[in-house]
């Protein structure tokens, strides 16, 4: 089955950038969707398509996706920006349709 | 605004069934496909099942399949999953989401979620 892999943790200062990874084969032939998660809420849609931004997603968020690896980018990082992020592609062939990367906690210092 | 509110969760012995409920408002439900996605406590994100639009299919993870039943009913706005068979590695928050589009596979709303838990 497809496999994403995502580093467990990024760390960065207030008005730093955060990028998080996401890697897996070939993933620069699929749309790459990113999700927020802030403890004790629901996951929040902050990039699609690699690198769309829904209505009301600061511009500080873009995504990008090359060869085997995409990236969510987070321009001058805000301590609200903590939370837990997780990549996810559609691979019809895999036992899950849906595939999640296993998430990395972005901490603020 | 678009809501989605689950119910039907509680606590079951294993071999148990439940079925979750999930009431959609605030945009026209009968054009979007509709998921169940999970996370386990202290654990990451498991795409659970979909459902088309019209409800003409049904897709579900090899973990799930056979077990769960995704359904719908367009008249009364509202997204299904009945959850048969249940095991200790079912234990989980059950989120109903929407996708983006008719068949996007990703997920523009969540609701607050439901904590399914299997326990004797």
């Amino acid at each position: 089955s497809y496999v994403l892999t995502q580093p467990p943790s990024v760390t960065v200062a207030p008005g730093q950038t955060a990028r998080i990874t996401c890697g897996g084969n070939t993933i620069g032939s699929k749309r790459v969707h990113w999700y927020q998660q802030k403890p004790g809420q629901a996951p929040l849609l902050v990039v699609y398509d690699n690198s769309d931004r829904p209505s009301g997603i600061p511009e500080r968020f873009s995504g990008s996706n090359s060869e085997n690896t995409a990236t969510l980018t987070i321009s001058r990082v805000e301590g609200g920006d903590e939370a837990d992020y997780y990549c996810q592609v559609w691979d019809s062939r895999s036992d899950h349709f849906v595939v999640f990367g296993g998430g990395t906690k972005l901490t603020v210092l | 605004q678009v809501q989605l509110v689950e119910s039907g969760g509680g606590v079951v012995q294993p071999g148990g069934s439940l079925r979750l409920s999930c009431a959609a408002s605030g945009f026209t439900f009968s054009s979007y496909g509709m998921h169940w996605v999970r996370q386990a406590p202290g654990k990451g994100l498991e795409w659970v099942a979909f459902i088309p639009y019209d409800g003409s299919d049904e897709y579900y993870a090899d973990s799930v399949k056979g077990r769960f039943t995704i359904s719908r009913d367009n008249s009364e706005n509202t997204l299904y999953l009945q959850v048969n068979g249940l095991r200790a590695e079912d234990t989980a928050l059950y989120y109903c989401a929407k996708d983006r589009r008719s068949r996007g596979w990703f997920f523009d709303c969540w609701g607050q979620g439901i904590l399914v838990t299997v326990s004797s």
